[in-house]
């Protein structure tokens, strides 16, 4: 399967604090992207790295690609309570459809 | 629109009953995608509209499945004869297509129950 597998599945940590999540796949791709969902309905996009990109960072998130491992990493940094949510990572490769991963469920405790 | 509109919210049916779902893209986005999400799952791709060319069909589970888009904006997904198993958030998203990055811009999802 191309689709990426996110580690671990359910985090839990206190205000403050950082979180991490991986994300692993089989496929040469096009980019990877980082998606967030609440209560289990729509997704917003988040942060996209190109396939050619190490690193990027956008407010308190940075995103990590290391194509000859073929895994990503998505941190938060000083996470707040708002930051609970399900995170998804999608790769694009030749097909236009992005193929997502089952999530890593984030909860952030005050 | 602002934003990906889905219609219905919620959707409770019964089993054997035909049921259809609703997406409004954004205005002037090309590309639209059905996706499906069952209970705490990942998203299932389903089925990708881009412009005029002919939709990628191959993630639809069953021939139950169909989904037409017309006037190339809004897009109607079809189950016939529905299952319990196909209770799930079925989702929408759109994008500009070929002419820009695949950032997908989601709606909020039809939640279907099948009884």
């Amino acid at each position: 399967s191309q689709q990426g597998e996110e580690d671990p599945q359910a985090l839990s940590i206190q205000e403050g604090e950082n979180a991490t999540m991986n994300c692993s796949y089989k496929t040469s791709i096009n980019n990877l992207q980082w998606y967030r969902q609440n209560s289990g309905r729509g997704l917003v996009h988040l942060i996209l790295i190109r396939s050619n990109e190490r690193e990027k960072h956008s407010g308190r998130l940075r995103v990590t690609l290391d194509t000859s491992k073929k895994s990503s990493s998505l941190l938060i940094t000083a996470s707040r309570a708002a930051d609970t949510a399900s995170y998804f990572c999608a790769i694009s490769t030749g097909r236009r459809a992005l193929t997502f991963g089952s999530g890593t469920r984030l909860q952030v405790q005050p | 629109g602002a934003g990906v509109s889905q219609s219905p919210s919620n959707k409770v049916t019964e089993k054997g009953k035909d049921v259809e779902l609703r997406c409004d893209p954004i205005s002037g986005h090309t590309a639209l995608y059905w996706y499906r999400q069952s209970l705490g799952q990942g998203l299932e791709f389903l089925i990708y509209f881009q412009g005029n060319s002919a939709p990628d069909k191959s993630g639809l589970p069953s021939d139950r499945f169909s989904a037409e888009r017309t006037g190339g904006s809004v897009s109607t997904l079809t189950i016939q004869r529905t299952q319990q198993e196909d209770s799930a958030v079925y989702l929408c998203a759109s994008n500009l297509g070929v002419s820009g990055a695949n950032v997908l811009t989601f709606g909020a999802g039809s939640r279907l129950t099948v009884l």
